[in-house]
């Protein structure tokens, strides 16, 4: 049974530029969401995503945005990159059904290096 | 806001020894608590959980938790520490969220050094 998968692994970008960020979800769930953790940080919630549509999001600018497909695979787009962007991505996924008991679990990350 | 509070930055202790890794909640209604755990340039892994019931909750690798409503912790712990234990541990709490959805909030993490 694969766990969450995410790609790339890593990554380097320049400022300005855009990065898509791709996660395919534990097989079974319905339900992914992004984190960022910077370096020395716990992870932060950007957004949620059920039934191919943004249902909460974080404390993210709009330069961060996002898509599910009908497989419930994700991405995750951030335009104009800063250097504040260097981050760890993390993308977990869950089940809606079990929004108040289930854990999330986590892909292995994407690291993304803005220079 | 609900928040979690992870005190200390590090944490060290002789392999075979019990261990302690503190996480105090402040949250409205019951709590939905959790740890995992991050191993270096990986993902989080989950350890436990806390939804309800018994307050002492039994998870993976050995490791344990007690809920304590009075003190508003959810310590994690082990009775005897083995060096593949260091790693960066994370306490949570889940939050349900208006209008549907859920979130985790993860407190900044602990560092667990198991020495020989």
């Amino acid at each position: 049974d694969a766990g969450v998968t995410q790609s790339p692994t890593h990554l380097i970008k320049t400022r300005g530029q855009q990065v898509t960020l791709r996660c395919s979800p534990k097989s079974g769930h319905d339900t992914v969401s992004w984190y960022q953790q910077a370096l020395g940080q716990g992870p932060q919630f950007i957004f949620q995503y059920y039934e191919e549509e943004e249902r909460q999001r974080g404390n993210f600018p709009d330069r961060f945005s996002g898509h599910q497909f009908p497989n419930y695979s994700s991405e995750l787009n951030v335009n104009a990159l800063l250097l504040g962007d260097s981050a760890l991505y993390l993308c977990a996924s869950s089940l809606v059904s079990a929004a108040n008991t289930g854990e999330l679990f986590f892909g292995e990350g994407s690291r993304l290096t803005v220079l | 806001a609900q928040s979690v509070a992870q005190p200390e930055d590090q944490v060290n202790v002789a392999e075979g020894n019990p261990l302690t890794v503190k996480c105090t909640y402040s949250v409205s209604g019951n709590p939905y608590l959790f740890w995992y755990v991050q191993y270096p340039n990986r993902g989080l892994q989950f350890l436990l959980k806390y939804i309800t019931g018994d307050n002492l909750v039994k998870g993976s690798y050995g490791f344990e938790a007690e809920f304590n409503k009075s003190q508003t912790s959810f310590h994690l712990k082990k009775p005897s520490a083995l060096v593949s234990d260091s790693a960066l541990y994370f306490c949570a709490v889940r939050l349900i969220l208006t209008g549907g959805g859920n979130k985790l909030t993860f407190g900044t993490g602990t560092q667990l050094k198991v020495e020989l």
